[in-house]
């Protein structure tokens, strides 16, 4: 059964800090892997998708980066501002599958 | 583009009833899923339908059921409602071909069992 780990489960930062999420699973069969942002009590919104023919993403300030052969995935958020504060969801669609499976997210909190 | 559209945003309901709830997802998608977000379990997956065509099935008991129809547009069903049913739900709609997979979600329905 697939599973995936988020780390770390929270992280509170100042603003203007690079910082890095980290997500891994459990089964490296990952067909494409996917980071989402939740605000409290909304719907999720995608962030970055890495199809299976790429290894990274990129978009403005985000940079998300997959290694298939060890199973692991990374977001990197570059000069944190206090609207990045959410929490930050990856999820991977395993190969024989079409679900997302999702890892329990990263909170993130930027001070000003 | 119109978004993921979900109805209705809250719903407050007694045990033992049922429920029904909407997704229309973005134009010209033909893939529709359904998630329930918990703070215990966090978002777990219920069923994707494709086509009108329920195409995968999560671990959830039968009292969950949804169906699609030919414009796309999905419900999901729960009845006899338990006091853990109590969550978010949330659809996600995807064009879906293994090209161009990415998943847009709705603002999701609140539903509440008391």
């Amino acid at each position: 059964k697939q599973e995936v780990t988020q780390i770390p489960a929270a992280l509170s930062v100042p603003e203007g800090e690079n910082l890095v999420l980290n997500c891994s699973f459990t089964d490296s069969a990952i067909y494409n892997l996917q980071w989402f942002r939740q605000d409290p009590g909304k719907g999720l919104t995608s962030l970055l998708l890495i199809q299976s023919s790429q290894r990274e993403q990129t978009s403005g300030r985000l940079n998300a980066s997959l290694d298939k052969s060890s199973g692991r995935s990374t977001l990197y958020i570059a000069a944190s501002q206090p609207g990045d504060s959410a929490t930050y969801l990856c999820a991977g669609v395993h190969q024989a599958g079409t679900a997302l499976i999702f890892g329990k997210g990263t909170t993130l909190s930027v001070s000003s | 583009k119109a978004g993921v559209t979900q109805t209705p945003r809250y719903l407050i309901k007694t045990r033992g009833q049922q429920v029904t709830l909407s997704c229309s997802p973005i134009s010209g998608h033909r893939s529709v899923s359904w998630y329930q977000q918990t703070p215990g379990q966090g978002l777990q997956f219920l069923f994707e339908y494709f086509s009108e065509t329920q195409r995968n099935k999560g671990n959830f008991p039968g009292r969950f059921s949804g169906r699609q129809f030919s414009n796309s547009r999905s419900e999901m069903n729960v009845s006899t409602l338990e006091l853990g049913d109590s969550a978010l739900y949330l659809c996600a709609s995807s064009f879906w071909d293994r090209d161009n997979t990415e998943a847009f979600f709705g603002q999701g329905t609140r539903l509440t069992v008391v």
